[in-house]
């Protein structure tokens, strides 16, 4: 079966570096995308990996590696709005998303 | 700015009742999802759309069924609400479905069927 495994919460601090693993086993790869979600809102589009390597955009990074089913996001000075759940999506051979349970990040001062 | 909107943030049903629940996008977009969301569970797709008039099940369509009849606008239709679909309902539209095609997402809707 297809499957997203991310952790289900983390807790950082406010200022310092935090990286939310995703493992994937999916029948096919067509890239892997990365979303926030603040409570009780939509979730909104972060990054876009299809190659392996590193993907930077200002304070958030994604990596991923294709022959370990792996990816990772990285947020950088963390800021209080960064508190919000992180979804790890990974597009199929049939090009259909499948998503992960999210990763609740919790920022503390 | 894509623009996804639902026509109800929260929705309060009965066991029994006909729910209709709508999506429009203002981007011209081809395709358009219905998922549902519920803790500790990630987003199951429920139908999709590639084209007007066309639908697509997912993973979860018992239950539910749709109508697209226009381009911008995609619904979801309970035939008969039971307590198990109370959820958090998302509207999400795309201009493609291969490679970098994000999806765009309403601001959903929150049913709660008693």
């Amino acid at each position: 079966g297809q499957n997203i495994d991310q952790p289900t919460e983390m807790t950082a601090t406010e200022g310092a570096i935090v990286q939310i693993n995703c493992t994937y086993q999916t029948s096919g790869f067509n890239g892997l995308f990365w979303y926030q979600q603040h409570a009780g809102e939509a979730p909104t589009f972060l990054s876009y990996n299809v190659l392996d390597g590193l993907e930077e955009k200002g304070r958030f990074s994604s990596f991923l590696s294709r022959s370990k089913g792996y990816s990772y996001l990285l947020l950088k000075e963390l800021q209080m709005k960064d508190s919000a759940s992180y979804l790890c999506a990974v597009m199929d051979s049939n090009y259909q998303l499948i998503w992960g349970a999210g990763t609740k990040l919790i920022i503390k001062p | 700015d894509v623009k996804v909107t639902q026509s109800s943030r929260y929705l309060v049903k009965r066991t029994g009742e006909k729910v209709f629940l709508e999506c429009v996008q203002d981007m011209d977009h081809e395709n358009m999802f219905w998922y549902r969301q519920d803790p500790g569970l990630g987003l199951r797709l429920i139908y999709f759309s590639y084209d007007v008039k066309m639908k697509e099940k997912g993973d979860i369509p018992e239950g539910y069924s749709v109508s697209r009849e226009k381009k911008e606008r995609f619904s979801l239709i309970l035939e008969s609400a039971s307590t198990n679909q109370t959820s958090m309902y998302l509207c999400a539209s795309s201009f493609g479905t291969e490679g970098y095609n994000e999806q765009f997402f309403g601001p959903g809707t929150r049913l709660t069927v008693l």
